[in-house]
């Protein structure tokens, strides 16, 4: 069971490229997120779904978009890179429906923009 | 919109000794709150979660937590360190704004003397 895969592990851009990162999961969840983690300042929520087709922001959605075709897939979009954007940036999904259910995690992508 | 705090960034303790990472919680309704631990160079994994049926929940790794309404706190605890303890825990927040997303604290770093 493959659970939330994020692919690229590593990826460096330069100022002003764009780029995808791929988000897929197996578990037929509805609940998708992107988060990003800077040092001291936890995880902050970038965009998130409900569904297919149904995307939301969150905290910090600047320089950033998703789209929801599939359940199974939930790709961010950098659409001009920016130095501030350097960071590492996490997938995760849930299950549909209850506030309490865990939120399950992909392995991250560490991104660096020079 | 709803928070949670961590208060201590870095927290320190020798191997046997207790483990005590606060965790407060802003809301009118009690939440639904969590707590993710993050192994160096990892994604999260869930460690344990209120879900209102008991206010004291025990997790993995023998951690364990104590909801508390009347200080709005969700403490997370283990009485004896172990060096493989050595991560960095998030407190968590979802239900009450938006059943979708998870709220994350800015994370306590657990390091283990030896």
């Amino acid at each position: 069971n493959a659970g939330v895969t994020q692919t690229p592990k590593f990826q460096v851009l330069k100022t002003g490229q764009s780029m995808t990162l791929q988000c897929a999961q197996d578990m037929n969840h509805e609940y998708m997120s992107w988060y990003r983690q800077d040092p001291g300042m936890g995880l902050r929520l970038i965009h998130y779904s409900v569904g297919a087709g149904i995307t939301d922001q969150g905290e910090v959605p600047n320089g950033y978009n998703v789209s929801r075709s599939t359940t199974e897939d939930f790709p961010l979009r950098l659409l001009s890179a920016a130095p501030s954007q350097t960071s590492v940036y996490f997938c995760a999904s849930r299950a549909p429906g209850q506030e309490n259910t865990e939120a399950f995690f992909g392995q991250g992508t560490r991104l660096t923009v020079v | 919109a709803q928070s949670v705090t961590q208060l201590g960034s870095h927290v320190s303790v020798s191997e046997g000794a207790l483990v005590l990472l606060r965790c407060n919680y802003s809301s009118s309704v009690p939440p639904y709150l969590f707590w993710y631990v993050q192994y160096p160079n990892q994604g999260l994994q869930l460690l344990l979660k209120y879900t209102s049926a008991a206010t004291l929940v025990k997790g993995i790794n023998g951690f364990e937590a104590e909801f508390k309404k009347s200080e709005t706190s969700f403490h997370l605890t283990k009485p004896s360190a172990h060096m493989s303890d050595a991560a960095e825990y998030f407190c968590a927040v979802s239900g009450y704004s938006s059943a979708s997303k998870i709220i994350f604290g800015s994370g306590t770093r657990l390091s283990i003397r030896p």
